[in-house]
């Protein structure tokens, strides 16, 4: 099946910091979704980017569907946007199943 | 709207024992799935439907059993409870663009442990 790499697995920053995290996956997809599950646990999607670019307030999100690579800019980071970001693809010919990846921990200090 | 619910919100078993976790949106989706969630794994495919009286495996489907008998609900039954089904249980809603999910909704989830 697909595979789903995100990167970095942690990443401390300081309130008002940028960040890029990074989402690899090894075939060509037909979706690709961003979320953040916050410390409580809730899991809000961000983006639904198959291709192109999004932005919506801070966040903004990159996809290169040809090079297989999606991108997730947050800026002037607050410590509300702490939490886990989870990048999913649906792969071609892999209708309706979503595989995530191991997601990015995100801490953002006062 | 409520959006997409589920209950119970914690729940401890047996080994053996059997038991239905409840997921039900108001916002007449036609796609509905079930997640599980382990440290380290990210999120895994349970099973899911694309409509009433459909459904299908995801990844990890061994030991679980699903129905749909109306849009609004997707419950999920673990038929013989075992240890390593200790887990969080994430249920997500959606409408499907042709042959592919749209942006996924989630519930609040199921924290299971299995003792």
């Amino acid at each position: 099946g697909i595979q789903v790499e995100q990167s970095p697995p942690d990443l401390i920053l300081q309130e008002g910091a940028n960040s890029t995290l990074r989402c690899n996956f090894s075939d060509s997809v037909n979706n690709l979704q961003w979320f953040h599950q916050n410390p409580w646990g809730q899991l809000i999607n961000l983006f639904y980017i198959p291709s192109g670019t999004k932005q919506n307030g801070r966040l903004s999100a990159t996809t290169v569907a040809t090079e297989r690579y999606s991108l997730l800019y947050i800026s002037s980071s607050q410590t509300t946007d702490s939490g886990v970001y989870f990048c999913a693809v649906e792969a071609g010919g892999s209708n309706y199943k979503l595989t995530f990846g191991k997601g990015t921990l995100l801490t953002v200090n006062p | 709207n409520a959006g997409v619910t589920q209950t119970p919100k914690f729940q401890v078993l047996k080994t053996g024992q059997s038991m239905t976790l409840q997921c039900a949106q108001d916002m007449n989706h036609e796609y509905m799935s079930w997640y599980r969630q382990d440290p380290g794994m990210g999120l895994r495919l349970i099973h899911y439907s694309v409509g009433a009286g459909i459904t299908d495996q995801g990844e990890v489907p061994n030991g679980y059993n699903v129905s749909r008998s109306t849009t609004e609900d997707f419950p999920l039954r673990l038929l013989s409870a075992a240890p390593s089904q200790t887990s969080v249980y994430f249920c997500a809603s959606s409408y499907h663009r042709g042959l592919s999910t749209d942006t996924q909704y989630f519930g609040p989830g199921t924290r299971l442990t299995v003792l």
